[in-house]
């Protein structure tokens, strides 16, 4: 089936740096990918609509400077957490749209966290 | 406002108890699709079952089972004879249209004692 996969699975940080998180459809094409936060103990709160080719789309009091997303292709789509900070340690979860699958399946990958100390 | 509601937060049950997961969603649009998935701590979502609006025939999956009711904008879910590893938190979720974003519930915490 339909695999998402995440890299890296944890990552911790010193703060002020950046870190940079894949999200890759192994055996499909995906024409959109999103990038969801989950802060410990809450829900999954989605930052941003990545789609191959062009500008992200964010959401809503998500900084579109500090988490840089590129989708360079229809199976990579990647987040950069800029100038890091303790705040900002989370648990980041993508998930793709596949064009294969009972009508257009959504697949997540396994998440990272992150770490920033 | 928010558009999926879980009122439960926490729910500890002896196991082979049955336990009932209430959702409740909020959407204008006539074509949506409502999801439940499974979150162990390791993290990653585990799928457990997608539903669109048209369908409301309700899904049973082994233990698990879902009904879903358009008039009163429910999707709840039931583990039947509940096991230890049950135990997670388990997020109901909305994407509405076609865009295939997912607004996501609280969550509710389930916890199976042995």
């Amino acid at each position: 089936g339909a695999v998402v996969s995440q890299h890296p699975s944890w990552v911790i940080c010193k703060s002020g740096t950046s870190v940079k998180i894949e999200c890759r459809s192994l055996d499909f094409q995906a024409t959109t990918m999103f990038w969801y936060r989950q802060f410990p103990k809450q829900s999954l709160m989605l930052m941003a609509t990545s789609n191959e080719g062009s500008k992200a789309t964010y959401e809503q009091g998500v900084e579109k400077d500090k988490f840089l997303i590129n989708h360079a292709s229809l199976t990579l789509s990647t987040l950069t957490v800029t100038s890091a900070h303790p705040e900002d340690s989370s648990f980041y979860i993508c998930s793709a749209r596949g064009t294969v699958g009972p009508g257009n399946t959504i697949y997540f990958g396994e998440g990272s966290w992150l770490t920033v100390v | 406002a928010q558009k999926v509601t879980q009122a439960q937060t926490e729910i500890s049950v002896v196991e082979k108890e049955d336990v009932t997961l209430d959702c409740v969603y909020e959407t204008r649009d006539t074509t949506y699709y409502l999801f439940w998935y499974k979150q162990p701590p390791s993290g990653e979502l585990v799928f457990l079952i997608r539903r669109n609006s048209f369908d409301e025939q309700n899904e049973i999956s082994g233990r698990y089972s879902w009904n879903f009711q358009k008039s009163t904008s429910s999707f709840n879910f039931t583990i039947t004879a509940s096991q230890v590893v049950d135990s997670a938190v388990y997020f109901c979720a909305l994407s509405e249209a076609a865009d295939y974003k997912l607004s996501f519930g609280a969550g509710t915490t389930v916890t199976v004692r042995a």
